[in-house]
């Protein structure tokens, strides 16, 4: 069973610019959550979306967006980059249980 | 505000020591608690412990979840430098995808 994937998995950009990162689940799960994690902050919950419905968010201004697709593919946008968003970017898909898979991550930095 | 507190943060052994490494938690909900080792990628999930289920074991890992005390322990025996990594404790509130991370405890098990 493959895991999840995300894309890309590096990626530089410059302040101000946005960024579309991708993610798609193991097959079957319908939830989707997102997290950042940095050195100092360690991991932190973004939002989750089940069956294409945000159904949690996490402390982050509206910069951060996400929306989930028929098909249980996600997305989340990062728009207006700062310097502060330069982190990994995981996405984790989830059984009905709530066991959290994460996948690669996708590592941004912002110059 | 909920939070999850991982010790010790740093533990250095030698091949064929045994660990514990330790969680305790305040938050509003409980529904279950995960344990996560993280090398120089994403996390891999260990464990999910909850009410119904407070102790598991695969292989040299085992773990146990203490709801009176609101803790959980992760044990490690016969340690190998392939145990060396971080170990994340989360704790889920909600079966939403909203994991709350402690810091993580750093691993390095030297031959």
């Amino acid at each position: 069973k493959a895991g999840v994937t995300q894309t890309p998995r590096y990626l530089i950009k410059t302040r101000g610019q946005q960024v579309t990162l991708s993610c798609s689940p193991i097959s079957g799960h319908r939830s989707v959550s997102w997290y950042q994690q940095t050195p100092g902050q360690g991991l932190q919950f973004l939002f989750e979306y089940f069956s294409e419905t945000q159904r949690n968010k996490g402390n982050f201004p509206g910069r951060f967006s996400g929306r989930q697709f028929s098909n249980s593919r996600s997305e989340m946008n990062v728009s207006t980059l700062e310097l502060g968003d330069s982190a990994l970017y995981l996405c984790a898909s989830s059984t009905l249980r709530g066991e959290l898979f994460f996948g690669e991550g996708s590592r941004l930095t912002v110059l | 505000e909920d939070k999850v507190v991982q010790s010790p943060l740093s533990l250095v052994v030698h091949e064929g020591d045994t660990v514990t490494l330790n969680c305790s938690y305040e938050v509003t909900n409980f529904r279950s608690l995960l344990w996560y080792k993280q090398e120089k990628k994403a996390p891999t999930f260990l464990f999910m412990l909850t009410s119904s289920g407070i102790e598991k074991k695969s292989g040299r890992l085992s773990s146990i979840l203490d709801k009176k005390e609101l803790s959980s322990i992760l044990n490690i025996t016969a340690t190998q430098t392939g145990d060396s990594a971080i170990y994340l404790c989360a704790v889920d509130p909600s079966n939403t995808g909203k994991l709350i991370f402690g810091q993580g405890t750093t691993l390095q098990v030297k031959p």
